[in-house]
């Protein structure tokens, strides 16, 4: 019983192309993020959803475009991809409450290699 | 911008030590969550801590919350080579609780 889901779970593609990954939970959840992990393990949040509307969006290039379909689902697209957006993508989901004591359960990650 | 810095970075300890890992901040949190990954895997959530001077233990961990709610420690006793993974410290603050994760401390035991 998978928690959270994301396909794929690798991906290597070419400079310039345009790519989506996609994320699914089935925690019954209500916020869904989007994390950034480079080569040096470093976690950055890029997006959260709660209830299909954006919360958080942090400094991320506007190549990124999230989008949520319905509250189990958050797919990130990502336009003329480059270089430097390989990295590691995790999606999370939480409960809604959105108290500093959340649980954010992460997926497995999908490791994106741009050539 | 609320920056969490975890030390030390890396650690190689042999079975049986003792290890301690920091996370300092000059911002104060709502609260600090400390995570696990092992290769290949996303983060799991081991603890949570809220309250200033706040102490949890699970099994061979002891984690602490500082008095300020600036910073945390993890202490492991008797480090086991299954201890052996990235820990992550994750300080949450702002309205809407957004997670700043430190750098890191990549932590392995040797049998």
């Amino acid at each position: 019983d998978t928690a959270v889901s994301q396909t794929p779970k690798y991906l290597v593609t070419q400079m310039g192309n345009d790519k989506s990954i996609k994320c699914e939970q089935n925690l019954g959840h209500d916020t869904m993020y989007w994390y950034k992990q480079d080569s040096k393990k470093f976690l950055k949040i890029m997006f959260s959803y709660n209830n299909k509307e954006l919360i958080i969006n942090e400094t991320v290039p506007n190549r990124f475009s999230p989008k949520s379909p319905d509250k189990a689902h958050l797919n990130l697209h990502i336009n003329s991809l480059e270089l430097g957006d390989s990295a590691v993508y995790f999606c999370a989901s939480s409960r809604p409450s959105g108290g500093p004591q959340e649980t954010q359960y992460f997926g497995p990650g999908t490791r994106l290699l741009v050539l | 911008t609320q920056l969490l810095e975890q030390s030390p970075q890396f650690l190689s300890i042999q079975e049986g030590e003792n290890l301690t890992v920091y996370c300092n901040s000059s911002s104060v949190f709502s609260s600090l969550q400390w995570y696990r990954q092992e290769p290949g895997e996303g983060p799991v959530l081991l603890v949570t801590v809220v309250t200033g001077g706040e102490v949890k233990k699970l099994k061979r961990l002891t984690f602490q919350f500082g008095d300020a709610r600036k910073d945390s420690s993890l202490h492991i006793t008797a480090a086991q080579p299954g201890d052996t993974g990235l820990y992550l410290c994750a300080g949450a603050g702002g309205s809407n609780y957004k997670l700043t994760f430190g750098k890191g401390t990549l932590l392995t035991v040797n049998p």
